[in-house]
């Protein structure tokens, strides 16, 4: 089974461009989350689903957009980047809010 | 803060010692959760431990909750190499919250 699997796992980039990163889970699971991971710092949860259709802000959601279109499917956008969004991001998803979360392997995105 | 904090931020043993690691939290729980993280990789669910239980085994895991003193602790008996990783506490509620992990070094 492949479970939470996350498009590209590297990409740089320059400020000002954008770029979409993408999620997909192979287990039927209603919600989807993604995270940045920086040093020190654990993980912060940027946007979340719960169902597809739905979205909804997290913790640190400026600068970042989302869609969920399909059940299977979590896209982040990164409208303008700048280098404060240079991180490691993760994609999880589980079947309700309380319940143990899958994760995907992570993006390194680095933002010159 | 509404994150859990996990004690201490970092540990090295020696291969076959007990590994122990706390999690202090201020907010009500329904449940809370332990997570591995190895090194360039996502994290992974260990062990799941509701707010009524006080204990929970898996394997080699031993988790303990104490909500009068809204603390857990994560217990890996015989480490491992294998075992180095960091270790996240999460805290399920109305919304969950993740803490900023304990790193472990099993030394072969």
């Amino acid at each position: 089974n492949a479970g939470v699997t996350q498009t590209p796992k590297f990409r740089v980039l320059k400020t000002g461009q954008s770029m979409t990163l993408l999620c997909a889970q192979d287990m039927n699971h209603e919600y989807m989350y993604w995270y940045r991971q920086d040093p020190g710092m654990g993980l912060r949860l940027i946007h979340y689903s719960v169902g597809e259709g739905t979205t909804a802000k997290g913790e640190v959601p400026d600068g970042y957009n989302v869609s969920r279109l399909k059940k299977q499917n979590f896209l982040l956008g990164l409208e303008s980047a700048a280098p404060s969004q240079t991180s490691v991001y993760f994609c999880a998803s589980s079947s309700a809010v309380n319940q143990p979360q899958h994760f995907g392997d992570g993006t390194r995105l680095s933002i010159l | 803060s509404q994150q859990g904090e996990e004690d201490p931020q970092a540990l090295s043993i020696q291969e076959g010692e007990n590994a122990t690691m706390n999690c202090s939290y201020k907010t009500s729980i329904n449940n809370l959760q332990w997570y591995r993280q190895n090194s360039g990789r996502g994290l992974v669910h260990l062990i799941l431990i509701r707010s009524n239980e006080r204990e929970k085994h898996s394997g080699r895991l031993r988790v303990t909750l104490d909500t009068s003193k809204k603390s857990s602790s994560l217990l890996i008996t015989a480490s491992r190499a294998a075992d180095t990783a960091s270790y996240f506490c999460v805290l399920t509620g109305n919304q969950f919250y993740f803490g900023t992990g304990t790193s472990l070094t099993v030394i072969p």
